[in-house]
């Protein structure tokens, strides 16, 4: 498996906090992603980057942002949490345009 | 690892016989699509990928096919074992690499 870890693994915050998900590859892959996975919706792309600083909207990138200031780390934050960004987030990355995607191990988010 | 509770189409094979798990496709632009494993608790896993210019690829135990006239795509796993147990997921993409739509998903279930 390639080296890509999440942080945290899991995590429960109230209606209006910001939270802020990290996402950290050792491969020195140029593409990463944010997806959510729901009940019934398969995996749902948040938002992607193509090099340092260089980042794009998905499909459903209403209610997050993204930074990523260096090749291994990409972040995820939702400014205002609400009850409908609770779901797990998967991040992946990849070292060339076509194949594989590399998945992290997953962050379960809960917001009350 | 993270897994979600999905209410998905489920498959259940006897060890030993051969799987052909299918998907449906949306768009006709489309052109590239891969096969991801998912087992519980676990990140997506990629398991084989094909371009729009061929009907045909061929890994280690599995085959996918694609039918673009009617939109489909199947993945076949062939003498399937009960490692293979896990949720599959197709995906799609279209114009732009980087972008990938992906459906719900079907669970596999692999009887002993």
């Amino acid at each position: 498996d390639a080296g890509i870890t999440q942080s945290p693994r899991h995590k429960v915050t109230e209606t209006g906090t910001p939270v802020t998900l990290r996402c950290h590859q050792t491969e020195n892959h140029r593409y990463m992603y944010w997806y959510r996975q729901d009940p019934g919706h398969g995996l749902r792309l948040i938002h992607y980057s193509y090099g340092v600083k260089d980042t794009d909207k998905g499909e459903v990138s209403d209610g997050y942002s993204v930074s990523r200031s260096k090749t291994e780390d990409f972040l995820l934050t939702l400014e205002s949490a609400t009850s409908s960004q609770t779901s797990v987030y998967f991040c992946a990355s990849r070292d060339r345009v076509e194949g594989e995607q590399y998945f992290g191990p997953g962050t379960r988010l809960t917001v009350t | 690892g993270e897994s979600v509770g999905l209410h998905l189409p489920t498959l259940s094979v006897q060890e030993g016989d051969n799987s052909i798990i299918n998907c449906a496709y949306s768009n006709s632009a489309s052109d590239y699509f891969i096969w991801y494993k998912q087992e519980s608790g676990k990140g997506p896993q990629f398991i084989i990928d094909i371009r729009s210019n061929m009907d045909k690829r061929q890994g280690q135990r599995v085959t996918v096919l694609l039918n673009k006239t009617v939109k489909h795509l199947s993945l076949q796993i062939a003498a399937t074992q009960p490692g293979d147990s896990a949720v599959y997921f197709c995906a799609e993409n279209m114009d732009n690499f980087n972008k990938f739509y992906f459906g719900s998903g079907t669970k596999l279930n692999v009887k002993p």
